[in-house]
């Protein structure tokens, strides 16, 4: 079955700490996105990459990194200078060039800092 | 001028009630239009779409009616049922631009 897989479903940072989140697609998607949800505030786009080793900022990129050495993977480091880290991630995938058609969610990552 | 606005931001009703959301866009290069229905600790999973050629699509329990002129566009829920309870996001986006999203409703049907 084709899809998004990320990981961990849940996900423990302590202060001071970078933390990876993972995201690996097997759908054949050139674009992959990363998004925030906090209560209320719907979905915020962090970063997003059309095309391997390529990628650019989105609404709220502060305090996160991103690489896209692969066409599946394009893992998330929320790093110590993101500091309300607290929420519920997740990334996505489409094909380049559609706009909005055809976005492909994964289950997402909650992440919280201790 | 890429923001998306969507009321109410939470909604009950009863069983066979008809929820509706609403949703406004200012930016008239939007031509896709989808709905999302999020259950909680999960991704949101496409419900339905629509696009500005037409003002209303229907998909089994669900409508989206839509307004070019006025810039808005909802999502009416026919015969509402307690599997419906979710969060429902609006979004839009144009060609080859990714989706701008509305903050959410969450939707409670009671039993």
């Amino acid at each position: 079955d084709g899809g998004i897989t990320q990981s961990p479903k849940y996900l423990f940072r302590k202060e001071g700490q970078n933390v990876t989140l993972s995201c690996e697609q097997n759908l054949n998607h050139d674009a992959m996105y990363w998004y925030r949800q906090d209560p209320g505030q719907g979905l915020r786009l962090i970063y997003y990459s059309q095309i391997v080793n390529d990628f650019q900022k989105g609404d709220i990129a502060e305090g996160y990194s991103v690489s896209r050495e692969k066409k599946e993977s394009f893992p998330l480091t929320v790093t110590s200078a993101q500091k309300n880290p607290t929420a519920f991630y997740l990334c996505a995938s489409t094909i380049a060039g559609q706009g909005g058609y055809g976005y492909t969610f994964g289950s997402g990552t909650r992440l919280t800092v201790v | 001028q890429q923001q998306v606005k969507q009321s109410p931001q939470s909604l009950i009703v009863q069983k066979g009630g008809i929820p509706i959301i609403n949703c406004a866009y200012e930016n008239t290069a939007f031509d896709y239009f989808p709905w999302y229905q999020q259950f909680p600790g999960k991704g949101p999973a496409l419900l339905i779409a629509i696009r500005p050629d037409v003002s209303e699509k229907k998909e089994g329990r669900f409508t989206i009616s839509f307004n070019k002129s006025a810039k808005q566009f909802s999502l009416h829920i026919m015969d509402s049922q307690p599997g419906d309870s979710a969060t429902y996001f609006c979004a839009a986006s144009s060609s080859a631009r990714q989706l701008t999203f509305g903050s959410g409703t969450q939707l409670t049907v009671l039993p």
